[in-house]
């Protein structure tokens, strides 16, 4: 199995600030066929669905605010809120569907400083 | 808009199966284009995959679960369904399901999960 290792496990930024989140994974997930990484991120919120934020590393889903990017490739990643809003207080978790099973960092929790 | 919802029963006692179904409305659950998957998050711990459903290729569970899991899929009522027997404390989760995207050529590609339920807690208990 892929393992993915998230980093760091919590942050607390300041409104308006930047925060930034890594995710690691213990081989490249590079998809051959069309160049690109096999990565997503999602936002998770008590009481809400998972949200998908970003698909293959750095596509950002519809409807996702532009503060939210993401970069990286082979096996090193970046989530980056540009300029944190109070509503994006959440936990925040990479997947990687390069191969089978789908596995998930342990999370990034997102706090107001 | 697709919109996904998990039901089932929220307290399974320990050895029993636990039983969920997930219903998929605004979108077919039938087409080509997607598949299936039900993930879990234990309480405190993070998310797992449990496996899926792809309309012309059957199931595929995650090996950690392959032998107590049977996911299966309902056309007529546009749900999807998880099985999980044998149950134990270490199954008690808020377990989702979600939509993922496919591409077929030669193969079927897998892709990423785009539209998930909002989840559903299921508790382990005597």
């Amino acid at each position: 199995d892929i393992v993915m290792t998230q980093s760091p496990d919590s942050l607390a930024v300041s409104l308006g600030e930047r925060a930034t989140i890594n995710c690691r994974s213990s081989q490249s997930v590079l998809y051959i066929p069309n160049n690109k990484n096999s990565l997503a991120w999602y936002q998770l919120k008590p009481g809400q669905p998972p949200k998908l934020l970003i698909y293959w590393s750095s596509i950002r889903e519809s409807g996702v605010p532009d503060r939210f990017s993401g970069s990286g490739s082979g096996t090193d990643f970046t989530l980056t809120i540009s300029s944190l809003q109070a509503e994006d207080v959440a936990v925040y978790y990479c997947q990687q569907y390069y191969s089978t099973p789908w596995t998930f960092g342990q999370g990034t929790k997102v706090e107001i400083k | 808009q697709v919109q996904l919802q998990e039901s089932g029963p929220g307290l399974v006692k320990p050895s029993q199966t636990l039983s969920l179904t997930c219903s998929v409305s605004g979108g077919s659950i039938s087409s080509g284009s997607y598949y299936w998957n039900w993930i879990r998050q234990p309480a405190g711990k993070g998310l797992e995959w449990i496996g899926r459903f792809y309309i012309s290729r059957g199931a595929y569970y995650n090996p950690s679960l392959k032998s107590r899991v049977t996911i299966s899929v309902d056309t007529s009522k546009s749900q999807f369904s998880l099985k999980l027997n044998s149950v134990t404390a270490a199954d008690a989760a808020v377990y989702y399901c979600a939509r993922g995207l496919t591409e077929t050529t030669t193969l079927v590609h897998y892709y990423y999960m785009d539209v998930w339920g909002k989840g559903t807690t299921v508790t382990v208990s005597s």
